[in-house]
């Protein structure tokens, strides 16, 4: 079983569309992320929910929303999608406090 | 709040250069430290990390020392490799326990 999965691999859309990427994990974790990739392969944290709360929000737009339904789920919304936005995007979780990230296989969004 | 910086890549070097990424960081109290590497097309793996001051983390040839006085903990590797192209993150984990992430670096090893 995959621990961290994420879908769709590879999202190819036009810009003013709204997408969702959705993210579960089997793992028990109280912590998931969701990280930015960008061309240059800088990785940026976006959000970081612990027990369905938002702790962190790394001054991304608000037209990125996170949302989770439940401890296993953590997807994420993006309204009014730009060119800019075009990357690759990672679900991770951390479980316990323990610096040991996984993290899903990535979504590549690109947008037209 | 607390922050990570670190060089801005991307480091190119020959095979069996040595090598140095620059990692400093600010924080309230004694964080711990890490090192994760980024490998094309994969997630992000632990590398090393260092609990305390003076701790020396290493793992694959890679060691970086905790420096308090400095607030630093350069990653470094005697002889690099082709296979060591990654993008190499330095990272400290708050009192919260959540990890604070630097920018990344790129490294680029030709043979």
């Amino acid at each position: 079983d995959t621990a961290v999965s994420q879908t769709p691999k590879y999202l190819v859309t036009q810009m003013g569309n709204d997408k969702s990427i959705k993210c579960e994990q089997n793992l028990g974790h109280d912590t998931m992320y969701w990280y930015k990739q960008d061309s240059k392969k800088f990785l940026k944290i976006m959000f970081s929910y612990n027990n369905k709360e938002l702790i962190i929000n790394e001054t991304v737009p608000n037209r990125f929303s996170p949302k989770s339904p439940d401890k296993a789920h953590l997807n994420l919304h993006i309204n009014s999608l730009e060119l800019g936005d075009s990357a690759v995007y990672f679900c991770a979780t951390q479980g316990g406090g323990a610096e040991k990230l996984f993290f899903g296989s990535g979504t590549q969004l690109s947008v037209l | 709040g607390d922050s990570v910086t670190q060089m801005e890549g991307p480091v190119t070097l020959s095979e069996e250069a040595f090598l140095t990424i620059n990692c400093t960081y600010t924080a309230t109290g004694y964080p711990s430290l890490f090192w994760y590497v980024q490998y094309p097309g994969e997630g992000l793996q632990l590398l090393l990390k260092a609990t305390k001051a003076d701790d020396k983390g290493s793992n694959k040839g890679f060691e970086a020392t905790y420096r308090k006085e400095t607030t630093s903990f350069h990653l470094e590797k005697g002889s690099v490799q082709v296979s060591d192209s990654a993008v190499y993150f330095c990272a400290l984990k708050d009192s919260n326990y959540q990890l604070i992430w630097g920018a990344g670096t790129k490294l680029i090893i030709k043979p």
